[in-house]
């Protein structure tokens, strides 16, 4: 079976603080994406990455960055966390060919208070 | 990448069969079509995939007009448990790598 496992289900952090969230898959696929997710918003894709140290803007970048420096990790970074960035955060990864399922994870649920 | 139109929300029976449309007026020669549901509080998950015509699978339908210019999945018979977001995307064939983008979605909701 596939698995893409984020390292937090829910997390609480303080305005201002640096969050990292993490995500692994154990597939070696090439692909790996952070969306965030709101009401009435649908998922919003933030980073992608095609390969170890590649990453590629989506379409809400600002507030983030991402790492990649091992294939299975993709690390999404909110530098200075602030309340608007509340939300659920979900990863994905595919095989570099475009014509194949995403696999998502569980989601992290973030909370800046 | 084409952009995507599907209605926000749809009501259905239990046993009902259900069809929800999507629109993608600038599809590619190159782009599949592609649906993913998603239940509350999980990601979302792959359902079905077409080029043209029809394809079917344990889960779903799906057909696509000659002009591809539009696609729709066909739940048959939905229970409780279809209830869910459906998303429709775009996806490249193959090569370069490409960001899936996954819109607001068509939300169903299945009562008795």
């Amino acid at each position: 079976d596939v698995k893409v496992t984020q390292s937090s289900r829910y997390l609480v952090k303080r305005t201002g603080e640096k969050v990292f969230l993490e995500c692994v898959q154990d597939m070696d696929h090439e692909n790996m994406f952070w969306y965030r997710q709101d009401p009435g918003l649908g998922l919003r894709l933030i980073y992608f990455s095609y390969d170890v140290k590649m990453k590629e803007k989506g379409d809400i970048p600002e507030g983030y960055s991402v790492s990649r420096e091992k294939k299975e990790r993709f690390s999404l970074i909110l530098e200075s966390a602030s309340t608007n960035q509340t939300s659920m955060y979900l990863c994905a990864s595919s095989p570099l060919a475009g014509v194949t399922e995403a696999f998502f994870g569980q989601g992290t649920r973030l909370t800046v208070v | 990448l084409a952009k995507t139109t599907q209605p926000i929300s749809m009501d259905s029976y239990e046993g009902q069969e259900v069809n929800i449309t999507c629109s993608h007026n600038n599809i590619a020669t190159n782009d599949y079509i592609t649906w993913y549901q998603q239940f509350p509080s999980q990601g979302p998950r792959f359902i079905i995939q077409g080029y043209k015509t029809k394809v079917t699978n344990e889960v779903a339908s799906l057909f696509i007009p000659a002009d591809r210019k539009s696609s729709t999945l066909s739940l048959p018979r939905v229970s409780l448990s279809d209830t869910a977001v459906y998303y429709c995307l775009v996806v490249p064939r193959s090569g370069t790598a490409s960001k899936l983008t996954f819109g607001t979605g068509t939300r169903l909701q299945v009562t008795l």
